[in-house]
């Protein structure tokens, strides 16, 4: 069965710290891993992967690959307190319309 | 470029009631998704739409739910008869053709009491 597992479930931070959210998956015919961030609302998309070891940044967020381990971490650096919300991540195959999400690790910055 | 929006945000239904909800994509969007996410659970693939069509219900319950995205106005989530079981925030979430990037909506959060 195809699954996403993302750890730690949550998180506590002071502001400045810097931190490494993970996921794993085992997804038949993997074709990309996808990051969002999810307040108090809708997940918003922060990134998507589809090639490994290329990583991609944005602002203070990064996030990388590896295929081969089936796993992608997300790093976020001088943390601010506005980045406090839950971290999903999704998987998606190439024969399914299906995104795989994990359950998500909630991530708490304090000031 | 209005967002995803969904409507009601919130509902409160009597069990055996029938619920519906509504999910207006992105401007140029045709691909509709809806989700499902129980407390303390991740999101749940229900059901892939697009214009007319379903191209992925395997998500979904056999029984009482039912989804569809007419040519034009909103896709709809139908839960008929709805049990506590179902009370939970559903999303639904857009992207334009041959995109894996979605936009979520707000959610509707259903309440079944």
């Amino acid at each position: 069965e195809d699954k996403v597992v993302q750890s730690p479930l949550s998180l506590v931070v002071h502001e400045g710290d810097t931190v490494t959210l993970n996921c794993s998956y085992e997804v038949t015919n993997f074709r990309s891993l996808l990051w969002y961030k999810q307040e108090k609302k809708a997940p918003t998309f922060l990134f998507m992967l589809t090639s490994s070891g290329i990583e991609k940044k944005s602002g203070r967020l990064s996030s990388i690959l590896d295929k081969k381990e089936l796993f992608s971490i997300l790093n976020i650096t001088a943390t601010q307190t506005g980045d406090s919300a839950v971290y999903l991540c999704a998987s998606i195959s190439n024969t399914g319309n299906q995104f795989y999400f994990g359950t998500g690790t909630s991530l708490t910055v304090i000031p | 470029n209005a967002g995803v929006m969904q409507n009601p945000r919130h509902l409160v239904r009597r069990r055996g009631q029938e619920a519906r909800l509504r999910c207006s994509p992105m401007k140029g969007h045709s691909h509709v998704y809806w989700y499902r996410q129980l407390p303390e659970e991740g999101l749940k693939f229900m059901v892939y739409l697009q214009k007319e069509n379903i191209i992925d219900e395997s998500g979904m319950p056999k029984e009482r739910f039912s989804a569809e995205f007419p040519k034009e106005g909103p896709s709809i989530l139908r839960i008929q008869q709805v049990v506590r079981g179902d009370s939970a925030a559903y999303f639904c979430a857009s992207s334009p053709n041959g995109a894996y990037e979605q936009y979520f909506g707000p959610g509707t959060r259903l309440t079944v009491t």
